[in-house]
């Protein structure tokens, strides 16, 4: 079965500074991973996906990367603010099923 | 625009009670529908989910059960709650049948059994 690993609980930064993020999978398939991003008390809001054809994914001061040699996905924030302090989730589909599998999310704190 | 709706936003019930908790989708049909539990400091539980009114797919056997009587409504329940059943249960929808890779979560039902 599919296994995803946030390898960090908690990440602490310096604001302005580039936070990241990483994300592994097992058991390669058609690979579709997503950000997510959770606010305490609050449900996930999805954030960016990319495919298993592409290399990065950009959104404003987000961006995510995908190598498919090391199963990892890279989640970055660039001129991070406090404001981003939240819980990051990743998330593995395989495009054909109903299902998502998600990782235990890596909690990230912006430090004014 | 797609909005889901989840209720209650907090619940409190006794060991042995039962449970139901109602999650609606607007602006979208056919979707896809999604109960997940967390767990505290844990990731998200996949515990149903539906393609279809009274089409219903368990992911973990327990003493859960999941309904779809209309097509943008999924309902959770229970005969009786275990201290184990407290947690935070979100509703997810996505579009079917082909891009459900992304998932749109509802605002979460906070529930504690004691």
């Amino acid at each position: 079965s599919q296994k995803i690993e946030q390898n960090s609980e908690a990440l602490n930064i310096q604001e302005g500074k580039t936070a990241t993020l990483t994300c592994n999978y097992t058991n390669y398939s058609p690979a579709y991973l997503q950000w997510y991003r959770q606010d305490p008390g609050r449900g996930p809001v999805f954030l960016l996906l990319i495919r298993e054809n592409e290399k990065e994914k950009r959104k404003e001061r987000l961006k995510v990367t995908f190598d498919t040699t090391l199963k990892q996905s890279l989640f970055h924030i660039t001129a991070s603010q406090p404001a981003d302090s939240a819980t990051y989730l990743c998330a593995h589909s395989s495009g054909g099923y109903q299902k998502v599998t998600f990782g235990t999310g890596t909690k990230l704190q912006v430090i004014p | 625009s797609q909005t889901i709706h989840q209720w209650p936003a907090t619940l409190v019930q006794p060991v042995g009670s039962p449970l139901s908790l109602e999650c609606t989708v607007e602006g979208t049909s056919n979707p896809n529908l999604y109960w997940y539990r967390q767990a505290a400091g844990r990731g998200l539980q996949l515990l149903f989910y539906s393609v279809g009114i009274g089409q219903i797919s368990s992911e973990v056997p327990q003493n859960l059960s999941a309904s779809r009587p209309q097509d943008r409504q999924f309902i959770l329940s229970s005969k009786k709650l275990l201290l184990s059943d407290s947690g935070f249960y979100l509703c997810a929808w996505s579009d079917g049948p082909r891009a459900q890779e992304t998932q749109y979560f509802g605002p979460g039902t906070r529930l504690l059994v004691l």
